[in-house]
């Protein structure tokens, strides 16, 4: 139990389109699902935190305009980036928190995002 | 107050050896302590989890330590195994619907 899937794992766009992630939580209910952005041999950076049917929270300096968040039922979550830049190329992540527990989180595979 | 102190950045051990990392942290108010393994271009998997009511948890081969009042907890990895070569997290949060706060990381590497 408790899995998490992202899709793409892997996207290649061009400089100034936009791309959109989805995290889905398999087989639970998460009224909460946060996203992240990892850089490589670095830790787990923050973004934003999304609530089921509300607008998600940013953490500072990352700019909700660029990164927009989207929990639009129980089990799902969307990240789109928009007007990708090449220093946006990173690993996204996206964790799920069970509607039942509040403590525990689950992440998802991860989307390897490259601006060209 | 809000970050969490992980050590070493990384750790080469001897297969058949025993690892260990350790965090340390500030904010008294948290209360949930959970580990994460990430393989190279995988996803954080979660490994084990502790609350402060205990001061140890053992699930197979892997064992959280945790000490209250010196405000630490660290990973224990018994019988370490090629495998077992990854990357781990500590993490820690308070009660309610907050995000996690992470360590740094570890790089493990289990040598034959």
């Amino acid at each position: 139990g408790a899995v998490v899937s992202q899709h793409p794992s892997r996207v290649i766009c061009k400089s100034g389109t936009s791309v959109k992630i989805e995290c889905r939580s398999l087989d639970f209910q998460a009224t909460t699902m946060f996203w992240y952005r990892q850089f490589p041999k670095q830790s787990l950076m923050l973004m934003a935190t999304s609530n089921e049917g509300s607008k998600a929270t940013y953490e500072q300096g990352v700019e909700k305009d660029k990164f927009l968040i989207n929990h639009a039922s129980l089990t799902l979550s969307t990240l789109t980036v928009t007007s990708a830049h090449p220093e946006d190329s990173s690993f996204y992540i996206c964790s799920a928190r069970p509607a039942r527990t509040s403590y525990e989180q689950y992440f998802g595979p991860g989307t390897r995002l490259t601006v060209t | 107050q809000q970050q969490v102190k992980q050590s070493p950045q990384s750790l080469i051990v001897q297969k058949g050896g025993i690892s260990i990392i350790n965090c340390a942290y500030e904010n008294t108010a948290f209360d949930y302590f959970p580990w994460y393994q990430q393989f190279p271009g995988k996803g954080p998997a979660l490994l084990i989890a502790i609350r402060p009511d205990v001061s140890e948890k053992k699930e197979g081969r892997f064992t959280i330590s945790f000490n209250k009042s010196a405000k630490q907890f660290s990973l224990h990895i018994m019988d370490s195994q090629p495998g077992d070569s990854a990357t781990y997290f500590c993490a820690a949060s308070p009660s309610g619907n907050t995000p996690l706060v992470f360590g740094k990381g570890t790089r493990l590497s289990v040598i034959a």
